[in-house]
């Protein structure tokens, strides 16, 4: 079945530092992969996503880029501020008819200090 | 344009009972998904409804029930309630197959 990998956290970073957060996935077909963002006593916000091979999903300076080839959705961002503290989901969507649902990633808590 | 609504915020109950979790989908959205999250586990697909119809299940079991009301709004039914139940449950809807997912605040139960 399909499964979403993502680096465990907790990440904690000082702001304006550069993040990466690594995500890989098993699916078979082609999926749709996204990001979603989870602020603190909040539901779960979409933050990008890609739906194809070589797609750069982008929002608010982050980004991530949709790898079939080594099967990697890792989101990246060049200098993060306080405000981006979060827990972040990789998720990907099977397009399976009947068998549609999102999978998702266990989740990645990031702080970001000032 | 109003998100998506979740009620109650928290609900608190005891082994063996029962719960029931609202949902109100954003105005137009004609799916309702429920996702459980529990601590460690990440979120868990538990149930996908579509026009009034359960489209998809997710590997829980089947005290954990729930419908779509003609307006789109929906239930979660848990039954039995066991100490493991307790979690976040967060609604989200979309207007159909492949769409973006809007998600609610969620409500938290929690099991004593």
């Amino acid at each position: 079945g399909n499964s979403v990998t993502q680096m465990e956290g907790p990440v904690t970073l000082s702001e304006e530092a550069f993040l990466t957060i690594n995500c890989t996935y098993t699916a078979t077909g082609y999926p749709s992969l996204f990001w979603y963002v989870q602020y603190p006593g909040e539901g779960l916000q979409l933050l990008l996503k890609a739906t194809k091979a070589d797609d750069k999903g982008s929002n608010k300076g982050f980004e991530a880029t949709y790898r079939k080839e080594t099967t990697s959705f890792h989101l990246e961002k060049g200098s993060v501020q306080v405000s981006d503290s979060a827990v972040y989901f990789c998720a990907l969507e099977n397009s399976g008819g009947s068998n549609y649902k999102l999978t998702f990633g266990k989740g990645t808590l990031l702080t970001v200090n000032p | 344009e109003a998100g998506v609504t979740q009620s109650p915020t928290h609900l608190i109950k005891t082994r063996g009972q029962q719960a029931t979790l609202r949902c109100s989908p954003i105005s137009g959205h004609t799916s309702v998904y429920w996702y459980q999250q529990a601590l460690g586990l990440g979120l868990q697909f538990l149930l996908w409804y579509d026009e009034g119809e359960e489209r998809n299940r997710g590997n829980f079991p089947p005290r954990f029930s729930g419908r779509q009301f003609p307006n789109y709004s929906s239930e979660l039914n848990v039954n039995a309630l066991e100490l493991e139940d307790s979690a976040l449950y967060l609604c989200a809807s979309s207007t159909g197959l492949g769409q973006p997912q809007h998600f609610g605040d969620g409500t938290r139960l929690s099991i004593l």
